[in-house]
This record gives structure tokens, C-alpha cells and sequence, in this order.
């Protein structure tokens, strides 16, 4: 079953936070996350286990909430190249099958 | 050292003809994958290739057969092409963690 993401697009300027949610009605291995550039592929940006452990990347962050079956991205002091349609993929079984979100499109504005 | 290519980047044909994209992994990956991107650009996994362990999800047509040569490759062949195959191709190759590594894509138009 597809993860819901949250919110479904945001616009920002630089310099500003944003937070975007994906959370899933069934037990996760894993959540992935990814962006994608318009007319580009996506692109890796971190992968979190479940154990609750954040990582980070740059200015862009992530949690696990394996209770709750939910992770959150952070992106902070966001710049222009953050824009584009970020990605949460979620892993629940041994098949390493993702089954991805609908997206979230960030727009950052100078 | 391009990680992971397709080809062709763009294609275009006629409905009911019978087309392949083609892909190639140099990352000694295991596992390779395709996904389809529609127009609202959701992202849907059909196919994944392990140690010729084949798993498709099962809402994708028998008209669609991936091809695997050898661990490197995984090409994706679609018989009787419809108007609802229009849509981005992606294929993808995943490390020791399961992340993906996307190639550029092949954006199929069937007329």
C-alpha cells in the first residue's frame, strides 16, 4: 500500500525550514528518501532503518518513527537547488521492494 | 562512468507495435529494477531482478517481459504497445542497503 507524504507541495524562500511527513498504515524495514529534479531521475538522499535513528545530509535531515510507521524530512536553511519533488519509499518486507509516495513538490524561491 | 544507463532516452511508436528499452548497471549491483512514472509522476515499481529471482508486481500486463542477459543488465521488452503505456521508464540498480541508483530514464510515447 502506497505511503501518504505530506504536504503535497510547499513553496518557501531561501533561508527557510520545511518539513515534510510520510507515514504508512503497515510495519516498515525501511523508508527511503529521494528527489527528483524536473525532467531528471531521482535521486538518493538517505535511508533510514527501523530503530528510530536520524541521519543527515548537508542541511537535509530525517527520523524514524518505527511505532508510528512514520518519517519526517527536514530540510533547513533551505536553498534554491533544494526545489524539486521529494520522494519517501518505504521497504516492508525482504523482497527490497520500494513502494513510493506521491510526492511532494518544494519550490524555493530567491 | 555513467552508473546506470538506458537507451533509448526518448521513444516514440505507433499503438500495437512491440518495443525494448535497454539498461545497463557498471555498480556490480545485484539487483536491478524498473519503475513507471506517469503523468501525476507517481512512481510504481513492475520489476525486480535478484540472482534471476524475477519478482512482478502484479498489477503489471503480461505484455510487459524483463530480460536479464547477465547481472549487468535488465532490459524491459512491451509487446502490442497501448496508449496507456505512455509514460517515463525508469530502471534502477540497488547497493548493499537497498538504496536506489536510478538511471535517466526512457520517455515512451505510443501514438
Amino acid at each position: 500500500q502506497q505511503p501518504v507524504q505530506s504536504p503535497q507541495a510547499v513553496i518557501l524562500r531561501e533561508g527557510e525550514d520545511a518539513v515534510i511527513n510520510c507515514s504508512s498504515s503497515k510495519a516498515l524495514y525501511s523508508v527511503h528518501w529521494y528527489r527528483q529534479k524536473h525532467g531528471e531521475a531521482p535521486v538518493f538522499l538517505m535511508i533510514l532503518l527501523k530503530g528510530g535513528e536520524q541521519k543527515g545530509h548537508e542541511k537535509i535531515s530525517a527520523s524514524f518513527n518505527e511505532k508510528k510507521q512514520q518519517s519526517s524530512l527536514y530540510l533547513t536553511a533551505s536553498q534554491l537547488s533544494y526545489s524539486g519533488t521529494y520522494f519517501c519509499g518505504t521497504e516492508g518486507g525482504s523482497a527490497r521492494q520500494l513502494t513510493f509516495g506521491s510526492g511532494t513538490q518544494l519550490t524555493v524561491l530567491p | 562512468d555513467t552508473a546506470v544507463s538506458q537507451t533509448p532516452k526518448y521513444l516514440v511508436t505507433q499503438m500495437g507495435n512491440d518495443k525494448s528499452i535497454k539498461c545497463e548497471q557498471n555498480l556490480g549491483h545485484d539487483t536491478m529494477y524498473w519503475y513507471k512514472q506517469d503523468s501525476k509522476k507517481f512512481l510504481k515499481i513492475m520489476f525486480s531482478y535478484n540472482n534471476k529471482e524475477l519478482i512482478i508486481n502484479e498489477t503489471v500486463p503480461n505484455r510487459f517481459s524483463p530480460k536479464s542477459p547477465d547481472k549487468a543488465h535488465l532490459n524491459l521488452h512491451i509487446n502490442s504497445l497501448e496508449l496507456g503505456d505512455s509514460a517515463v521508464y525508469f530502471c534502477a540498480s540497488s547497493g548493499g542497503l537497498g538504496e536506489q541508483f536510478f538511471g535517466p530514464g526512457t520517455r515512451l510515447t505510443v501514438l
